[in-house]
């Protein structure tokens, strides 16, 4: 059964800093997903990596993938107040349901 | 084109009673997936359902419960509502069920118990 853990849970960030969010999963996942929740909304689908060494980038986010270490990472570049949200990481576990991390809850201070 | 969409997007009820939640998937999508979410916590999967059948189960009690109907639209039931019920309800479509096919998600139906 897949497990998915992200950390930080928590992300206090100024403006204009780097940082990066980890998820580390237990078993083989055909795919890894990204999505993004503002605070009392639906999820945002950021990114879909697809294979080992995959790497996506949008805007200030990059999402890679790296199978063999289970492990993907959400790297964030000169952060703006924007990117303010939870985000949160998922596979597919057996019976084709996504498996949730608990979210990292990303707060950016002008 | 239309996403997903549910209603209501917010109820209230009272412990003991029964709720029934709607969701209309992506036109085109065969398969849809019910999560539960508690606050401050990350979507845990309750059902999936595919061409009107139940395909996949998550771990929570008989209180829950789920149809699919021809038009592929989809209703989640909780009956004997507990306090711990409370949270936001999604939604998922997806073309079929299959970990190749990406499931786009509704806006949610916040669901209070007291």
């Amino acid at each position: 059964e897949l497990k998915v853990e992200q950390n930080p849970l928590f992300l206090s960030m100024q403006e204009g800093k780097n940082y990066t969010i980890y998820c580390n999963y237990s078993t083989t996942s055909d795919r890894l997903y990204w999505y993004r929740q503002d605070p009392g909304k639906s999820l945002e689908s950021l990114f879909v990596l697809l294979s080992n060494g995959a790497v996506k980038q949008e805007g200030r986010l990059m999402a890679s993938l790296d199978t063999k270490a289970r492990l993907s990472t959400l790297h964030i570049t000169a952060a703006v107040h924007d990117l303010s949200a939870t985000y949160f990481c998922a596979g597919y576990n057996a019976g084709n349901m996504l498996t949730f991390g608990g979210g990292t809850r990303l707060m950016v201070k002008p | 084109d239309a996403g997903v969409t549910q209603s209501p997007t917010h109820l209230i009820k009272t412990r003991g009673q029964q709720v029934t939640l709607r969701c209309s998937p992506i036109s085109g999508h065969k398969s849809v997936s019910w999560y539960q979410q508690v606050l401050g916590q990350g979507p845990q999967f309750i059902f999936q359902y595919y061409e009107k059948e139940e395909r996949g189960r998550g771990n929570f009690p008989d209180r829950f419960s789920a149809r699919q109907f021809p038009n592929y639209s989809s209703e989640l039931n909780v009956n004997a509502l507990l306090l711990g019920d409370s949270a936001l309800y999604l939604c998922a479509s997806s073309l079929f069920v299959s970990q190749r096919t990406e499931a786009f998600f509704g806006q949610g139906t916040r669901l209070t118990v007291v």
